[in-house]
């Protein structure tokens, strides 16, 4: 198994410029979820999905969308970049109560 | 509504010696909880869990953490530190409860291990 595995590993945006980050996990976990990592704030959840087919808002989801059509996909969109999205994300999924995450992916919005 | 406070941001240990790691949580319900560690440039990696049972559970890498529902805490320790110990580490709790398994992490805490 590959685990969780994201793509890109590092994005540098403009101002205003759009982009998807790309999350599959190859265990076939119903659970999956997206953070963003800042600085001496933890992780805070921006979304996550139960199921193919449902999503639900996290503590943080002004700015991003996701969808969620198969078990394995689980993609983070930004549509108007904005500096204060400059972060690291991280998406995970999970099977009985752990939480599996993948690398990160490093985005720059300048 | 759950949350999580990690005392301290930085801890400095010199290689041999204890670590401890403090968490501290607030939870309406009896809560999981989880400890997590980051080496640099890599994704979260469970430590240890507790969900139910004993209250001292033993994680990977010689760590333990210890249950504590009067004081609302889950310490993280090890007995001697290794270099290979410096890394950032996350508390994080969930409602067992809750549709989702969302977890609310600490803002972290890293820890050096000095020679």
């Amino acid at each position: 198994n590959a685990g969780v595995t994201q793509t890109p590993k590092f994005r540098i945006l403009k101002i205003g410029q759009s982009m998807t980050l790309q999350c599959t996990q190859d265990m076939n976990h119903n659970y999956m979820y997206w953070y963003r990592q800042d600085p001496g704030m933890g992780l805070k959840l921006i979304y996550y999905s139960v199921g193919a087919g449902i999503t639900d808002k996290g503590e943080v989801p002004n700015g991003y969308n996701v969808s969620r059509s198969t078990t394995e996909d689980f993609p983070l969109r930004l549509e108007l970049a904005a500096p204060s999205q400059t972060s690291v994300y991280f998406c995970a999924s999970t099977h009985y109560n752990e939480q599996f995450f993948g690398p990160g992916t490093r985005l720059t919005v300048l | 509504a759950q949350s999580v406070t990690q005392l301290g941001s930085h801890v400095s240990v010199s290689e041999g010696a204890l670590v401890l790691l403090r968490c501290n949580y607030s939870s309406s319900v009896p809560p999981y909880l989880f400890w997590y560690v980051q080496y640099p440039n890599q994704g979260l990696q469970l430590l240890l869990k507790y969900t139910t049972g004993a209250t001292l559970v033993k994680g990977i890498n010689g760590f333990e953490a210890e249950f504590k529902k009067s004081e609302t805490s889950f310490h993280l320790t090890k007995p001697s530190a290794h270099m290979s110990d410096a890394a950032e580490y996350f508390c994080a709790v969930s409602d067992p409860g809750n549709q989702g398994g969302k977890l609310i992490f600490g803002q972290g805490t890293e820890l050096s291990v000095k020679p």
